[in-house]
């Protein structure tokens, strides 16, 4: 089946500090990949995505490039703010049948920016 | 603009009972889908509706776990005789196409507890 690996947390760093917080997948097909944001109190919502190999997906500083030899796509940001504290998962999608591209999620990292 | 909504924000059912989840998806999305996010994981899909049509319910848990959306918009997630395992936040995200990569919304969520 599909299935989403990624670092496990929480991760805690200072601001401008450098994140990477890893994620790789399995999957029975070719799936487009997406980091998903939940900040304190908020729904999840997209950060970036990228659909086919060797795309980079990039947003507010965030980057994650689409790895097919290694079937990852890490998450890594230069330099940290305290507003980046949050929950992130690493997700992907896949036909399964007709138009259903559902997104099988990683179990999520919680990452803690502190000043 | 009016994202996804859900309704209520939280709802403490009786081990028995039956519940009824509510969610308005973005007007106009086709494609609606329904998940289940337990405590410190990522959210598991449940079931996939393209329009009025549910056309995979393959993640519902049991029999007692049933979704409409009988007008295409509004969706509505039911559990019948609610146990403890059903304890969780149910999610609903909808999306504009159906397509390779279509960004999914999602809604704030539900959080259930059963007692």
């Amino acid at each position: 089946g599909n299935s989403v690996t990624q670092m496990e947390g929480p991760v805690t760093l200072s601001e401008e500090a450098f994140l990477t917080i890893n994620c790789t997948y399995t999957a029975t097909g070719y799936p487009s990949l997406f980091w998903y944001v939940q900040y304190p109190g908020e729904g999840l919502q997209l950060l970036l995505k990228a659909t086919k190999a060797d795309d980079k997906g990039s947003n507010k500083g965030f980057e994650a490039t689409y790895r097919k030899e290694t079937t990852s796509f890490h998450l890594e940001k230069g330099s940290v703010q305290v507003s980046d504290s949050a929950v992130y998962f690493c997700a992907l999608s896949l036909n399964s049948g007709g138009s259903n591209y559902k997104l099988t999620f990683g179990k999520g990292t919680l990452l803690t920016v502190n000043p | 603009g009016a994202g996804v909504s859900q309704s209520p924000r939280y709802k403490v059912a009786k081990r028995g009972q039956d519940v009824a989840l509510r969610c308005d998806p973005i007007s106009g999305h086709v494609s609606l889908f329904w998940y289940q996010q337990a405590l410190g994981q990522g959210p598991e899909f449940l079931t996939y509706f393209q329009n009025e049509a549910q056309l995979d319910k393959s993640g519902l848990p049991s029999d007692r776990f049933f979704a409409e959306r009988p007008e295409g918009s509004v969706s509505t997630l039911k559990i019948q005789r609610t146990q403890q395992e059903d304890s969780a936040v149910y999610l609903c995200a909808s999306s504009l196409t159906s397509g390779r990569g279509a960004e999914q919304f999602f809604g704030p969520g539900t959080r259930l507890t059963v007692l």
